[in-house]
């Protein structure tokens, strides 16, 4: 069956870097759009980021287009979110996301989330 | 962007009965050369990831109960539990996937009365 397993996240300063892991199984990895959702306590879900099959197209919510860098793996059934510079305001939980073979598509399929917790 | 509201905030409703909830959207999200509207609905219970229920503002996923069933087109949508069953208390978003960034709604808790 589909399935998306994260990893990473954790506790950080104010200003400090965090990597993010998605290992995919149960379907053809590089055919799928890739994103990374989060949701901060209490708040709906924030969109933050997706990468195309190839990882030749990506796009970034303004919240962090300039602080994180999303990225994959086809090799390895991975997809990666590197987060620098984390504000507090980055505090949530942070979902990998399966997209579909178009930019434009609805998520199907949740990894079970992992928290980003920034504080001093 | 493009701004997804949702009403009312949270709604209570016998078991048995109907719930509705609504979703408005800043801008079309109807793309007229398909004629789709790019629209999905997830359910979210506590501790859980979002589940999608409904895309293409009224295509049910796969699994998903009878039911429950999406409508509307353009900016204006709606969702709608036909018999609301203790398993169906959860929050509801929408979502527009017409345009980046992709957007959700604020959510919308559908409690038993």
């Amino acid at each position: 069956q589909v399935q998306l397993v994260q990893s990473g996240g954790g506790l950080v300063n104010p200003g400090g870097s965090l990597r993010l892991s998605c290992v995919a199984s149960g379907f053809t990895f590089s055919d799928y759009y890739m994103n990374w959702i989060r949701q901060a306590p209490g708040k709906g879900p924030e969109w933050v980021a997706y990468i195309s099959g190839s990882g030749s197209t990506k796009y970034y919510a303004d919240s962090g287009k300039v602080r994180f860098t999303i990225s994959r793996d086809n090799a390895k059934n991975s997809v990666f979110l590197e987060m620098n510079s984390l504000r507090a305001a980055d505090t949530a939980v942070y979902y990998c996301a399966r997209g579909s073979d178009q930019s434009s598509s609805p998520v199907d399929c949740w990894g079970q989330g992992t928290l980003v917790f920034v504080t001093s | 962007d493009i701004v997804m509201t949702q009403s009312p905030d949270s709604l209570a409703v016998s078991l048995g009965e109907r719930a509705t909830i609504n979703c408005k959207s800043s801008q079309s999200v109807l793309y007229s050369s398909n004629n789709k509207s790019y629209l999905a609905w997830y359910q979210q219970k506590p501790g859980q990831p979002p589940k999608l229920l409904i895309y293409w503002a009224s295509t049910r996923e796969s699994g998903v109960p009878d039911r429950i069933s999406g409508s509307g087109s353009g900016t204006d949508f709606t969702l709608t539990i036909s018999s609301l069953q203790a398993e169906d208390v959860a929050i509801y978003y929408c979502q527009q996937y017409y345009s980046t960034p992709l957007t959700f709604g604020p959510g919308t808790t559908v409690a038993v009365k």
